[in-house]
């Protein structure tokens, strides 16, 4: 079936213009992840949602960040008047519920500030 | 405070010889913890993960809760097995928290 799939795979802007990326996550899957991945760093925790409980927002890293997942499914991850320090690989996993369940990453999307 | 800790960026061994990547954590409770590997154009993927107790693609992981350590083993490294390998931990919170990545070459 289906893997996640993210959209645009690539995305430049310019500093102080708002982005919207995409998750589409697996079919039937509860639990959704959205990560960041800066040069050289690790992949950074940002915002998961389990069902329809209220999301843990604690990394996202500043109230320019925000997440929302419509119907349980398709996630938008805005950043607002982006920053260069913003650039990274933003990666979504799903999986069928928290805690030990196996994370499906989607392919990433690239997001160059300039 | 960084709960997953990977020392080595890069490791090289060669093909036949055994491998060792090593993770450290740091977490009050009982955490979960989890190897990932990104193959070269491939996405993140789990490797295993300690609650199965399980062995993939020859790899273990032994959890040290006294050492506070998830290193990952294999006896006989293959070429195939390189890549970007994560370690990762999940808790309570159910966020996660993955590692630097170690970039594992198998020298033929």
């Amino acid at each position: 079936g289906a893997g996640v799939s993210q959209s645009p795979s690539n995305k430049v802007t310019e500093k102080g213009k708002d982005v919207e990326l995409r998750c589409d996550p697996i079919s039937g899957h509860t639990a959704l992840y959205w990560y960041r991945q800066s040069l050289g760093q690790g992949l950074e925790f940002l915002i998961y949602f389990q069902g329809n409980s209220a999301p843990d927002k604690s990394g996202l890293p500043s109230d320019r960040f925000s997440a929302e997942r419509t119907g349980g499914s398709v996630s938008t991850l805005t950043i607002q008047r982006t920053q260069q320090e913003d650039s990274a690989v933003y990666l979504c996993a799903s999986s069928s519920g928290l805690g030990f369940y196996e994370q499906f990453f989607g392919p990433g999307t690239r997001l160059t500030v300039l | 405070a960084q709960r997953v800790t990977q020392p080595e960026k890069l490791l090289s061994v060669f093909k036949g010889a055994p491998v060792e990547l090593k993770c450290n954590y740091s977490y009050s409770g009982s955490p979960e913890l989890f190897w990932y590997v990104q193959y070269s154009r491939q996405r993140l993927q789990l490797l295993l993960r300690h609650i199965s107790r399980e062995s993939i693609k020859g790899f273990t992981a032994d959890l040290n809760k006294g050492e506070t350590s998830f290193h990952l083993k294999k006896p006989f490294a293959q070429e195939e097995d390189s890549a970007m390998y994560y370690c990762a931990l999940t808790g309570t919170g159910n966020q996660f928290y993955f590692g630097t990545g170690t970039s594992l070459t198998v020298i033929p």
